[in-house]
Parts: structure tokens; sequence; C-alpha cells
């Protein structure tokens, strides 16, 4: 089936420096969303983008749904130590019966 | 605050039992999922229901099932529990297909 490729598999930054991370299909999506996870917690959604093109901000969090549609990027600015955690894209695929497909993840860790 | 709520937290049990795992939300929603999240391999589909008494097979549903009686459970049952079903399980919920999933605090299983 579909996957999406998500890169990098992980980072180790500094504190205060910027993240960029992305995600990319072999097909058109309708829907990218950003997700974070911490240990032992549930997927919590950052932002959803449903636009080609779209640039949406959370705070320090800012994603693009690519326009293509087959991308999409998530920054982080300024970086402090709890960012760290797993940061996952889903996305729906164009003409799919509508469930969303998941990256397997950023694993981001900030020295302080 | 609407929620979704997941339990236990963690269970061990042995192999050869039946075991289920509670999901209840509070946000009305019509779409439910179950998820296994394992290293290297991200967040599968179990199963997924659009509305009550509405079931549909994900990708790894083999020994696993559902059923939906209301609209705020959707409890899913390991028929016959293997090792192989060692795993952390996340339920979410959705206002609509192919948009932002919301999930819950996840149950950490054990199979001896």
């Amino acid at each position: 089936g579909q996957q999406l490729n998500q890169s990098p598999q992980s980072m180790f930054i500094q504190e205060g420096e910027d993240v960029s991370m992305n995600c990319t299909s072999s097909s058109i999506f309708n829907t990218w969303l950003w997700y974070k996870q911490e240990p032992g917690e549930g997927p919590v959604l950052l932002i959803a983008l449903y636009k080609a093109g779209e640039l949406t901000s959370n705070g320090r969090l800012t994603a693009q749904f690519g326009i293509t549609r087959k991308d999409s990027f998530l920054n982080i600015s300024a970086s402090i130590p709890s960012d760290v955690g797993i940061y996952f894209c889903a996305g729906q695929e164009r003409g799919s019966q509508g469930n969303l497909i998941f990256g397997k993840g950023t694993k981001l860790s900030v020295k302080p | 605050d609407a929620e979704i709520t997941q339990s236990p937290r963690h269970k061990i049990t042995e192999t050869g039992r039946q075991v289920t795992l509670a999901c209840h939300q509070t946000w009305n929603h019509n779409n439910m999922f179950w998820y296994r999240q394992d290293l290297g391999h991200g967040l599968r589909l179990i199963h997924y229901s659009y509305g009550v008494q509405d079931t549909n097979k994900g990708e790894v549903s083999d020994g696993y099932s559902v059923s939906r009686s209301n609209t705020e459970d959707l409890p899913l049952t390991l028929e016959s529990a293997a090792s192989s079903q060692t795993s952390v399980y996340f339920c979410a919920s959705s206002r609509q297909v192919g948009y932002e999933q919301y999930f819950g605090p996840g149950t950490r299983l054990t199979v001896t």
C-alpha cells in the first residue's frame, strides 16, 4: 500500500536551533497532518493542512502543504528542550476510502 | 472538555486468553479507529468504524475484533492473545473521514 517517507528519521540539535523535517508520498494527498508524540503518550495534533500551498503556524511551529500535493514540511523555530519527541506526518490519499496514512516519524532530541 | 480515554493503560495477559481494550470518546465523533504501534512499523490500522453498527478491517486485523453499539465506545477484543500482539494500542476518533484524528493515551499490552 501507499507509504509516506518521512525524513530525517532522527535529529540531534542544540537548544535554540531551527528544525526542518518533511514527508513525501508517491501520490497526491488531500490532507496533511502533523502530530507530536511524547514517551508514554498518544500522538497530539499540531497542525492540519487541507489546501495545496497552505502555510499554517502554531506558535513556533510552521507547516506547509506542498504545491505538488505530494509533500509537506514542518519547521520548528528556536527549539527548546520540551520540543523533544517523535513527530509524525499523516495524510489522506486522494481517491482513497478516507483513512489516514502515517509516516514512521522523526525523533527529535534537543541538547540544552 | 471533550476527550478520548482508554483503559486499562497497562495490561499483562497470557497467551490464549481473551482480552478487551476499552476506548471511550466524548467528542460525539462518528468515526473511531484502533491502531497498534510497534518499533520500526509506526502506526498500523487494526479496525475502524464510521458509525454505530459499522465496523471495517484495517491492514492488521487478524486476531482482533471490534463492535460499535453506541457513538462513544469502540472496544477492541483480542480473541486469543498471542505474543505477536504485544504492542501499544491507540484509539482515535475523527469528526469527518480523512480529517484530523484525536488519539487516546494508549494501552500497553504484554502477552506472555
